[in-house]
């Protein structure tokens, strides 16, 4: 079966610090696969997908940037992190008919 | 433009007690609809979607959703709500494509479960 690996789960980092959180999935192949964020008290955005190694969408314009450097890992970065990066961050992929999530990483930028 | 409204932020029942969470939908094309949820400090997990068909479908956990296409909603319901329902709980919208995990979510309804 299918399975979503997100890490780290929680992360404390300084403001103008850089990112990176790693996605990888499991009994799959060539997934889409996509990063999320939930910002306090509000829903999830999309902030980036990709379909395929090297191939990535932004869908808002952000401090982050996002790297496919195998068929089943996705990278979210920063080169250096706002206050407004905080949030809770949040990998999946997508099946035919439907995405799967992972466990999320919580953000905090103090 | 796209968009999913939930306009219940925070609903709070009691236990044994029906619920009804609401989502209106605006889409340009016949969407793909869902129902998740998420439990504190957690990831999302499906309740249930619709695709096309019977316009009231089935979920886990005893949760189930009828859509409206007349009224552009995607209501969910649970006969008899559990403590262990407490949880925040988003609608989403998707479109028919290879795309399946775009999705346009709704800012969640917070569900708080009284003994």
């Amino acid at each position: 079966s299918q399975t979503i690996h997100q890490w780290p789960a929680t992360l404390v980092q300084p403001v103008g610090s850089p990112l990176s959180l790693e996605c990888t999935v499991e009994g799959t192949s060539n997934p889409n696969l996509y990063w999320y964020r939930q910002a306090a008290g509000r829903g999830l955005q999309l902030l980036f997908y990709s379909v395929g190694i090297g191939q990535i969408s932004s869908e808002v314009p952000q401090n982050l940037s996002a790297s496919r450097p195998q068929d089943r890992q996705f990278i979210l970065s920063s080169k250096k992190l706002l206050l407004s990066d905080s949030g809770f961050y949040l990998c999946a992929w997508s099946g035919q008919t439907e995405a799967f999530f992972g466990q999320g990483t919580r953000l905090t930028v103090v | 433009a796209q968009s999913v409204t939930q306009p219940d932020i925070h609903i709070t029942v009691s236990e044994g007690a029906s619920l009804e969470l609401r989502c209106n939908y605006s889409y340009g094309a016949t969407p793909y609809l869902f129902w998740y949820v998420q439990s504190p400090g957690q990831g999302l997990q499906l309740l249930l979607k619709y695709f096309s068909g019977d316009t009231l479908v089935q979920g886990i956990k005893g949760f189930e959703a009828e859509f409206k296409r007349s009224q552009s909603s995607f209501n969910l319901r649970k006969p008899s709500v559990h403590w262990s329902d407490a949880a925040e709980y988003f609608c989403a919208v998707g479109g028919r494509s290879s795309n399946t995990g775009k999705l346009i979510f709704g800012q969640g309804t917070t569900l708080q479960v009284k003994p």
